[in-house]
């Protein structure tokens, strides 16, 4: 199956900083990325999906300027947490679809914010 | 909202034994259904799609769709030790967006 990778796999940061995720796809072309938050013992929440070349779409009640989203090409979508807190700590995945039934998750990325 | 429900809790089998998992939706609208595997710490992996009513099986999973009565179950049969995960079921709808249940703790008993 197709490959998504996601960079970094863990990271740990201060509060008041911010940390860019990358998602990408490796052997395929990904016009749509979706990013999802899964707080521990719950489920995947989507948080916004990133277009290549046009803005992100985001689910309600998620803040726009906190979580920004950057899909420059096919085959790489940021996500950037800005100004981090303790709350924001998650396991933060991306997926890339290759059509309306098939998304490919990647491993995910730890946060921890101090 | 889109709402996918699972409501069991931890589901605990002796192995070489059927699981068996259940997942409700809100939106009939939906036509896509699937079950993820997820490991402690990991991404979800996906074992089962159903796009059609009835019974799909695929090895040792069987995922039933009853889209009149908006339920989804997936089957395991011969429960493995590798088997014990967390299951979640998620439902595709408007822009190809997948909304997931909270899951299910499968737990096979050697």
């Amino acid at each position: 199956g197709a490959v998504v990778s996601q960079h970094p796999s863990r990271v740990i940061c201060k509060s008041g900083t911010s940390v860019k995720i990358e998602c990408r796809s490796l052997d395929f072309q990904a016009t749509t990325m979706f990013w999802y938050r899964q707080f521990p013992k719950q489920s995947l929440m989507l948080m916004a999906t990133s277009n290549e070349g046009s803005k992100a779409t985001y689910e309600q009640g998620v803040e726009k300027d906190k979580f920004l989203i950057n899909h420059a090409s096919l085959t790489l979508s940021t996500l950037t947490v800005t100004s981090a807190h303790p709350e924001d700590s998650s396991f933060y995945i991306c997926s890339a679809g290759q059509g309306p039934n098939t998304q490919y998750f990647g491993p995910g990325t730890r946060l921890t914010v101090l | 909202q889109k709402e996918v429900e699972q409501n069991s809790g931890p589901l605990s089998v002796p192995e070489g034994a059927i699981a068996s998992l259940n997942c409700t939706y809100s939106d009939r609208g939906s036509q896509s259904f699937f079950w993820y595997r997820q490991y402690s710490g990991k991404s979800p992996e996906l074992i089962m799609s159903i796009y059609s009513n009835g019974d799909k099986e695929d090895g040792r999973f069987t995922a039933q769709l009853n889209k009149a009565s908006q339920y989804v179950s997936l089957l395991i049969r011969d429960s493995q030790p590798s088997d014990s995960a967390t299951y979640l079921c998620a439902a595709l709808y408007g822009n190809n967006r997948l909304a997931f249940g909270k899951g299910n703790q499968v737990v096979v008993i050697p």
